[in-house]
């Protein structure tokens, strides 16, 4: 079966750096998202990944290691903004996205 | 703006009744999905449409139905033979129903409630 692992939940602090790490295994890869979700509204995208290693986008990173199955969500300088849950979605071989249950992110002042 | 316009936002419904949400975009593209979150969960794909006049069952087709008549439209029935009917519903679309990116984009939501 298909499957992608996130925790379920993190805390971190506000101005810290938090690392949400994702991994699969799916048929297929053909490509990880990240998008960050707030509490009742939709999801927005953050981040894509098809090749191996980070990508950078202002405060947020994302990583990706194919081999290993394998992605992070780097935040850095946390803001209480930040506070939201972040689903990992991988498409497979059929352009399909499998979706993780998303990681709840709590940030204390 | 281009964008996905879902309505309604919130929705009550009486054990026994069919409701249609509705899901409108006008950023021409081809793939549209429907999705239903539960509290806790992520998301989990009812119905998508790669053209129209043609749409694909999902995970858990099972008590919904779908049309795709327009490109800009795909709106989704919950009927009564749906269980538990309770849940966020959320309506998207992409550019490529295949190849490579096709960043998803979201409608805001219509969040159903069974009485």
């Amino acid at each position: 079966g298909q499957n992608i692992d996130q925790p379920t939940e993190m805390t971190a602090t506000e101005g810290a750096i938090v690392q949400i790490n994702c991994t699969y295994q799916t048929s297929g890869f053909n490509g990880l998202f990240w998008y960050q979700q707030h509490a009742g509204e939709a999801p927005t995208f953050l981040s894509y990944n098809v090749l191996d290693g980070l990508e950078e986008k202002g405060r947020f990173s994302s990583f990706l290691s194919r081999s290993k199955g394998y992605s992070y969500l780097l935040l850095k300088e946390l803001q209480m903004k930040d506070s939201a849950s972040y689903l990992c979605a991988v498409t497979d071989s059929n352009y399909q996205l499998i979706w993780g249950a998303g990681t709840k992110l709590i940030i204390k002042p | 703006d281009g964008g996905i316009t879902q309505s309604p936002k919130y929705l009550f419904r009486k054990e026994g009744q069919n409701v249609t949400l509705s899901c409108e975009q006008n950023l021409n593209h081809d793939a549209m999905y429907w999705y239903r979150q539960d509290p806790g969960q992520g998301l989990r794909l009812i119905y998508y449409s790669q053209i129209v006049n043609d749409f694909q069952k999902g995970d858990i087709a099972e008590g919904y139905s779908v049309s795709r008549e327009k490109k800009e439209s795909f709106p989704l029935t919950v009927t009564s033979a749906q269980k538990n009917p309770t849940a966020f519903y959320l309506c998207a679309s992409r550019d490529f129903a295949g190849g490579d990116s096709g960043e998803l984009f979201f409608g805001e939501g219509s969040r159903l409630t069974v009485l």
